[in-house]
């Protein structure tokens, strides 16, 4: 069973930055894409960003777009999100995913909280 | 963007009986490829996310025969054919078509 663990989160003030990270268990999703989500407190689940496993094809939501940056390492199996220009409204839970299509997200990880404040 | 309306919101529901939630889409959510990227998930508090249900109807590994999915158009349905305790959270469904991807807000699972 494939695992995805995220880690990284942590308070921040507004305007600072942050780096998340999401190691997968195994490298057999290298080649798939994969995605970042959140979830802010007592809300609903929003979709940040994606990428591709050449990292050539990337898109982002409008609320982190200019602000936040994804990409991944490979060899590492790793995926992250650099969080610049934060804001009290980027405080949530983060979590990666990705599957045999993201778009479908089999798989998730446990999350990572951020909090601006 | 795309958005996902659930209905109910909050949904009690007794142990052993059949419950039942409702999905509409702003838009048709068929993809280039011919697909409909709809999908549900189950939510315990505390909890990250867990697919039940892909492309409208398809069970994702491990998810109990108990849970199905329908729909068609921008009406989507999923059903629970006879309730379980460990059933109880919150039920998104999710458009994967149209970027940004959206989740609807969710219908929240309780035992009477």
């Amino acid at each position: 069973q494939v695992q995805l663990v995220e880690s990284g989160g942590g308070l921040v003030e507004p305007g600072g930055s942050l780096r998340l990270s999401c190691v997968v268990s195994t490298s057999t999703f290298n080649a798939n894409y994969m995605a970042w989500i959140r979830q802010a407190p007592g809300r609903g689940l929003e979709w940040l960003s994606y990428i591709s496993g050449d990292s050539r094809a990337t898109n982002y939501g409008d609320s982190v777009k200019g602000r936040f940056i994804i990409s991944r390492d490979t060899a590492k199996n790793a995926l992250y999100l650099q969080m610049n220009s934060l804001k009290d409204e980027d405080t949530a839970v983060y979590y990666c995913a990705t599957g045999r299509q993201v778009r479908e997200a089999d798989y998730w990880g446990q999350g990572t909280l951020v909090i601006v404040s | 963007d795309v958005v996902m309306t659930q209905s109910p919101l909050s949904l009690p529901v007794t142990l052993g009986q059949p419950a039942s939630i409702s999905c509409r889409s702003s838009q048709t959510i068929v993809y280039s490829d011919g697909n409909i990227y709809l999908s549900w998930f189950h939510q315990r508090p505390g909890q990250s996310p867990r697919r039940l249900i892909y492309r409208v109807s398809n069970r994702g590994s491990g998810v109990p025969d108990r849970f199905s999915g329908s729909g068609s158009g921008s009406d989507f349905t999923l059903e629970i054919s006879r309730v379980e305790a460990e059933d109880v959270g919150v039920y998104y469904c999710m458009q994967g078509t149209h970027w940004p991807w959206t989740f609807g807000q969710g219908t929240k699972v309780e035992i009477e």
